[in-house]
Formats: structure tokens, sequence, C-alpha cells
């Protein structure tokens, strides 16, 4: 049974630093890992999403990379802004069973 | 593309009501999920269709909850005889493509308060 877990569980930064976020899986098997934002009330946000094939994924100041082997994703944010504030969730699918959510990552850059 | 869309937003009433929330997936999405999240923790799968088929429940699904797609468009998600545990976010998303290697995307969420 997949199992996914994010640390640290709240993070707070100055403006301008770059930043990683962790997410840790037990299944090996992962077929993909997607990475989410969720502002307060929201919904998610999908930002990246990484094929087991995969080892890396880019957009904008965004990189995530994905180690099967080691059973880790990170998700890399350049420059911060106080914009990027919120929560960031991984979620992981293997084989025929439904998305795995982690608890997420509760970030705040301050201005 | 207008994303996916819930309703209602929020849904306050008290225990032993039934509820009933929708959502409409992005167009041409086969594929909708229905999730229930917690406050301080993420989402957790409930159940999804691909076109007007039901695939796959969750053991978090019982007998209290019923979710249909008649036409493989619009969802619905009804649960009867509410409880105080009810009370979540009741998150919708679909995906298009038959494989499961197609990003997820969400509504906003249906907020439901058991009183």
């Amino acid at each position: 049974k997949q199992e996914v877990t994010q640390i640290p569980a709240a993070l707070s930064v100055p403006e301008g630093e770059n930043l990683v976020l962790n997410c840790s899986f037990t299944d090996s098997a992962i077929y993909n890992l997607q990475w989410f934002r969720q502002d307060p009330g929201k919904g998610l946000t999908s930002l990246l999403l990484i094929q087991s094939s995969q080892r890396e994924q880019t957009s904008g100041r965004l990189n995530a990379s994905l180690d099967k082997s080691s059973g880790r994703s990170t998700l890399y944010i350049a420059a911060s802004q106080p914009g990027d504030s919120a929560t960031y969730l991984c979620a992981g699918l293997s084989g025929n069973t439904p998305l795995v959510f982690g608890k997420g990552t509760r970030l705040s850059v301050i201005a | 593309d207008t994303g996916v869309s819930q309703d209602p937003r929020h849904k306050i009433t008290k225990r032993g009501q039934n509820v009933t929330f929708r959502c409409d997936p992005i167009s041409e999405h086969n594929r909708l999920y229905w999730y229930r999240q917690t406050l301080g923790q993420g989402p957790e799968f409930l159940t999804y269709f691909q076109n007007e088929a039901q695939l796959e429940k969750s053991r978090l699904l019982s007998d209290r909850f019923s979710a249909e797609r008649p036409k493989g468009s619009f969802s619905t998600l009804e649960i009867q005889r509410t409880e105080q545990g009810d009370s979540a976010m009741y998150l919708c998303a679909s995906s298009f493509g038959w494989a499961s290697d197609q990003p997820q995307h969400f509504g906003d969420g249906t907020r439901l308060s058991i009183l």
C-alpha cells in the first residue's frame, strides 16, 4: 500500500530565498508523482506531474525531481515570493491504486 | 476551458439530513474523481468514474454515500443521514485519457458542515 509523507509540515522563509520541499513514498513501483498547490479554502492547483520514466520536470521557477530508487521527490522553488505562500501537496499513483496524497507542507514567504 | 466546477461551495445542514453535491468536469475529460479532505490532511480518495461507469470505490464510501455520473458528464455525490464525521471538504477532479498518467484537475470543493 502506497504511503506518502511530506516533511516539514510547515516552513517559513524570507522573500527571495530558494527552497526545497520534500516528499517520500513507500512503493517504488510508482507510476507518476504529482505536485499540487492549495490556497486556504480552495481546491488544488496542479503544478507538475513527473512520469516514472522521467527524473524531473520544470515550470517557471518550479522544478520537481523524482528518484524512484530512494522513494523521494523534491519540489524546488527559486526566488520565492509572498504569492508562493500556500500548502503544497504531493501525490503518488501506483498501478491501479488511486492517487495517494501526503498531508502537505504549509509554506509562508515573508516579505 | 472553464475548469472543474462544484456546487454548492458551502453546505450547512443538521445531522440526519440528506445532502447532494454536483461536479461539472472539464469538458471532454472522461475520468471524474471524488475526494474528501479534512483539516490538516491531504485529500482521500472516495470513488472514480470512467465515462458513466463507476470503476472503483474506497472503503471510506459507506452505504450512506452514493455517486452517479449518468451521462458521462456531470456527477453527483449524495450523503444520506449525515453524521458529524461527514463534515469535510468534498473535492472533485477530472482528467483526460484512458491511462492513469494524466494530471488530475481539481475544483474548489464543497465544504460541508454538520450541525
